[in-house]
């Protein structure tokens, strides 16, 4: 089966650093997702990526799909107090059509 | 527009009980997908279901089932609850079976006495 890595666990943080946060997988992947988690929410997409290699911005966040397509990573610029959850990375498995969730990025912001 | 919904928000059950959950996806939207979430984990695929069949199924045993309906809304059901199946229980829909990204509702809450 898949196997997938996403590190760091969590994070601590001052406000105004920046974040970076990856997933490895031993599988290759056409589609890989990002979602961040809020208390008693589900989970909110913040980017898809299509093809390897591709790098994609939404506002403060960008996130690359690896040219091998077995990783992908997030960057988040500047972090503020409401970046404060879980992160997860969500590569996508044609097979069966589903989403594989990484073990997720608690992310903490200190004002 | 209206995002991914489901209900109940919240539910209690005790062992051995059966229990339904109900989702409707995104207006326009073909495909729905279950996945449940343990505290502390990520979300795990139950079932993938678009026009009406199923399209994928995860590692859970035959006491979870689903259908999707015409409109494309889903149920989502589980016989004889183990305490184990304490979860959030979360759905997703997209424009197709192969189709990202999905959109997730913010869950139902399964707790098991």
């Amino acid at each position: 089966g898949q196997q997938l890595n996403q590190s760091p666990q969590s994070m601590f943080i001052q406000e105004g650093e920046d974040v970076s946060m990856n997933c490895t997988s031993s599988s290759i992947f056409n589609t890989w997702l990002w979602y961040k988690q809020d208390p008693g929410e589900g989970p909110v997409l913040l980017i898809a990526l299509y093809k390897a290699g591709e790098l994609t911005s939404n506002g403060r966040l960008t996130a690359q799909f690896g040219i091998t397509r077995k990783d992908s990573f997030l960057n988040i610029s500047a972090s503020i107090p409401s970046d404060v959850g879980i992160y997860f990375c969500a590569p996508f498995y044609n097979q069966g059509g589903k989403l594989i969730f990484g073990q997720g990025t608690e992310l903490s912001v200190k004002p | 527009d209206a995002g991914v919904t489901q209900s109940p928000t919240h539910l209690i059950k005790t062992r051995g009980q059966q229990v339904t959950l109900r989702c409707s996806p995104i207006s326009g939207h073909k495909s729905v997908s279950w996945y449940q979430q343990v505290l502390g984990q990520g979300p795990q695929f139950i079932f993938q279901y678009y026009e009406k069949e199923e399209r994928g199924r995860g590692n859970f045993p035959d006491r979870f089932s689903a259908r999707q309906f015409p409109n494309y809304s889903s149920e989502l059901n589980v016989n004889a609850l183990l305490l184990g199946d304490s979860a959030l229980y979360l759905c997703a829909s997209s424009l197709g079976a192969g189709e990202q990204p999905q959109h997730f509702g913010d869950g139902t809450r399964l707790s098991i006495l």
